[in-house]
């Protein structure tokens, strides 16, 4: 089986743009949550989506957005990009809502210029 | 705020040793912990977890404890092979809040740094 895919693998973008970020969770998982995380430092949690809702959410600002699809994909979005946005964002999936064994993807590298 | 950090930030150890990674954490409502490790390019892979009801678990070269009394916990693994160098991270999973709401939010550490030498 396939694990947690994202896409694309690297992106550069400037200043002000906005960024679309996806992710497609393990077969069968429900579960989709997003990570950041700069260079040298832990993923620090963004959103958590579980059956098309948002079921958390981290310490980021309102230009962080999520969704969630009926297929259980997800998309991260982030408008006004600012410099400090350049990170390796990372989607996990779970079974279930609450569930401690999170399987993470590769990552998407985004470079803000 | 609560955070969950790291003793050592890096690691060197000749191949075959034993190796040893510590944890901090200072939120005493975690009820779960786990430790990750994370290769150049990589996403995080789980490794073991541990529940707070627990002092020890044994996985396949790897055991994890968890202190409570101290707030520590440790990653141990055995007969360190070349294949295990990379960036390991523990990461907690608060309880459930008064409100009964909770979700899969993970809280990860700085992260440890292991070389393991030919």
């Amino acid at each position: 089986d396939a694990g947690v895919t994202q896409s694309p693998t690297h992106l550069i973008k400037t200043r002000g743009q906005h960024v679309t970020l996806r992710c497609s969770p393990i077969s069968g998982h429900k579960s989709v949550s997003w990570y950041q995380q700069v260079l040298g430092q832990g993923p620090q949690f963004i959103f958590q989506y579980y059956e098309k809702e948002e079921r958390g959410r981290g310490n980021f600002p309102d230009r962080f957005s999520a969704r969630q699809f009926p297929n259980y994909s997800s998309e991260l979005n982030v408008n006004a990009l600012l410099l400090g946005d350049s990170a390796l964002y990372l989607c996990a999936s779970s079974l279930i809502q609450v569930s401690y064994e999170q399987y993470f993807g590769p990552g998407t590298r985004l470079t803000v210029t | 705020g609560e955070n969950v950090g790291l003793h050592l930030p890096t690691l060197s150890v000749q191949e075959g040793d034993n190796s040893i990674i510590n944890c901090a954490y200072s939120n005493s409502a975690s009820d779960y912990f786990i430790w990750y490790k994370q290769e150049s390019g990589k996403g995080p892979q789980f490794i073991i977890d541990i529940r707070s009801n627990m002092d020890k678990r044994q996985g396949q070269r790897v055991t994890v404890l968890l202190n409570k009394t101290v707030k520590h916990l440790s990653l141990q693994i055995a007969a360190t092979q070349p294949g295990d160098s990379a960036v390991y991270f523990c990461a907690e999973n608060p309880e459930l809040n008064a409100g009964g709401t909770s979700y899969g939010k993970l809280t990860f550490g700085q992260g440890t740094i292991l070389t393991v030498h030919p």
